[in-house]
């Protein structure tokens, strides 16, 4: 069964440094969200795309953050500058049709 | 605005017993109602879904959710729980297809043998 993939699984950074966190959708799959869950806390929106273009962003999803779907199939999340609140869980998201969406495993980051 | 509460933090029951998980949701207009499930160190697994047919919804692993549109619920059940239940449960409410996600903050399922 399809599922969508997130590398790395586990990514560690200094606090002002540049992290990509990648994620490749359910092939054919139309629409793509990130979520992120801080320990202990609820799981956040951050941002949703469709159609090469974002549709909805949360208040959390500042300039500091931008995603891109380079080549057809990866969907990235790019965070400029890294803060330690940025420490979290990042799940990446697809739906076909956008009735029902597909998680991934995640991506631990840690900001040190 | 969207919101949803799920109540009880963490649900200890013992095996064989009956489960049950507690949403409570606030929507503008009819909603999209799901339940996951996350697995220690997995991802978010989709346990059943609600988008407006049947009011009561089977899902996987023995799971179903009752939709209660004048009690604006969407509590989770199963009836004879499972050491492999164990898990944290999430709650989600979405108010238009492709929208985005509103959780819970999830309640944590404890079996005891």
């Amino acid at each position: 069964e399809p599922e969508v993939t997130q590398t790395p699984s586990h990514q560690v950074t200094q606090m002002g440094q540049e992290v990509i966190l990648r994620c490749v959708p359910i092939s054919n799959h139309l629409y793509f969200y990130w979520y992120r869950q801080i320990l202990g806390q609820k799981v956040e929106f951050l941002v949703s795309f469709y159609n090469n273009e974002i549709s909805e962003k949360s208040e959390i999803f500042d300039d500091q953050f931008s995603v891109e779907r380079p080549d057809g199939s990866n969907f990235t999340l790019k965070i400029r500058s890294t803060k330690l609140e940025d420490s979290a869980m990042y799940f990446c998201a697809s739906s076909p049709t956008g009735d029902t969406q597909y998680f991934g495993p995640g991506t631990r980051l840690t900001v040190l | 605005a969207q919101s949803v509460t799920q109540l009880g933090s963490h649900v200890s029951v013992s095996e064989g017993a009956l489960v049950l998980l507690r949403c409570n949701y606030s929507s503008s207009v009819p909603p999209y109602l799901f339940w996951y499930v996350q697995y220690p160190n997995q991802g978010l697994q989709l346990l059943l879904k609600y988008t407006s047919a049947a009011t009561l919804v089977k899902g996987i692993n023995g799971f179903e959710a009752e939709f209660k549109k004048s009690e604006t619920s969407f509590h989770l059940t199963k009836p004879s729980a499972h050491m492999s239940d164990a898990a944290e449960y999430f709650c989600a409410v979405s108010e238009n297809q492709g929208g985005k996600l509103i959780f819970g903050q999830g309640t944590e399922l404890s079996v005891k043998p």
